[in-house]
């Protein structure tokens, strides 16, 4: 079985200010990482994604996240962030070979930008 | 992206009765559809795993009978929460994959936006 640990449930900074939101996990077989974004009142959507390849991944949005397999850490960084960027964060991972690609998630950090 | 829509998105029930959840992808037809719950300041939790034309698969410690999940077409999910108690109180979330890229590791699942169930 996988897990993930999120250690910070709330993150406050300020506008502009960069950001590292921490995310560690624990599985005894390969897995494939990723980050979710709770905007209030909507879905999660998938910010980005570690499947294979370079270990250093972005999102369009300026989010960025590295793979770290000796650590097992996937944090998410971001060096400037926006009011917009206020929302709660997920981690997630999946094992390699499931092929429903069940995911196990973390239990969030919730990122509240300041002006 | 994706729509995933969630209906409905509160209830409030009294104790001992039913209440179903419906989950549709809006724009793409779902091969598989996810159900989860998150307890405040917890992980979602995966509750079963619900391939169309074929019964869901239930996670470790998740009732079955209690929570009935049907995957009556390409597009539409249910969670039926069976005599719900108190302890039954949680948000509820789907999420579904695309029938077009399921087979793909790429494709990503379509959360909705969550129901939230109070039981008196």
């Amino acid at each position: 079985a996988q897990s993930v640990t999120q250690l910070d449930s709330q993150v406050p900074v300020f506008e502009e200010a960069p950001v590292e939101l921490r995310c560690n996990y624990s599985s005894s077989v390969s897995v494939y990482l990723f980050w979710y974004v709770q905007y209030p009142n909507q879905g999660l959507q998938l910010l980005l994604k570690y499947l294979s390849g370079s270990t250093l991944v972005e999102s369009i949005n300026g989010f960025e996240a590295e793979f770290n397999k000796s650590q097992t850490s996937f944090h998410l960084r971001k060096p400037s962030v926006h009011i917009s960027d206020t929302a709660e964060y997920f981690c997630a991972v999946t094992r390699v070979g499931d092929s429903n690609y069940k995911l196990t998630f973390g239990k969030g950090t919730l990122l509240t930008v300041n002006p | 992206g994706a729509v995933v829509s969630q209906h409905p998105s509160r209830v409030i029930c009294k104790s001992g009765t039913s209440v179903k959840i419906e989950c549709r992808s809006l724009d793409f037809q779902a091969t598989t559809m996810f159900w989860y719950r998150q307890f405040p300041k917890k992980s979602l939790m995966l509750m079963a795993t619900s391939n169309e034309g074929s019964k869901a698969t239930y996670e470790q410690g998740v009732e079955k009978d209690k929570f009935l999940i049907n995957h009556a077409s390409l597009t539409l999910s249910t969670l039926t929460v069976t005599s719900a108690h108190p302890e039954d109180s949680s948000f509820y979330i789907c999420s579904a994959r695309d029938r077009r890229t399921s087979g793909d590791l790429h494709s990503e699942q379509f959360f909705g936006p969550g129901t939230r169930l109070t039981v008196l």
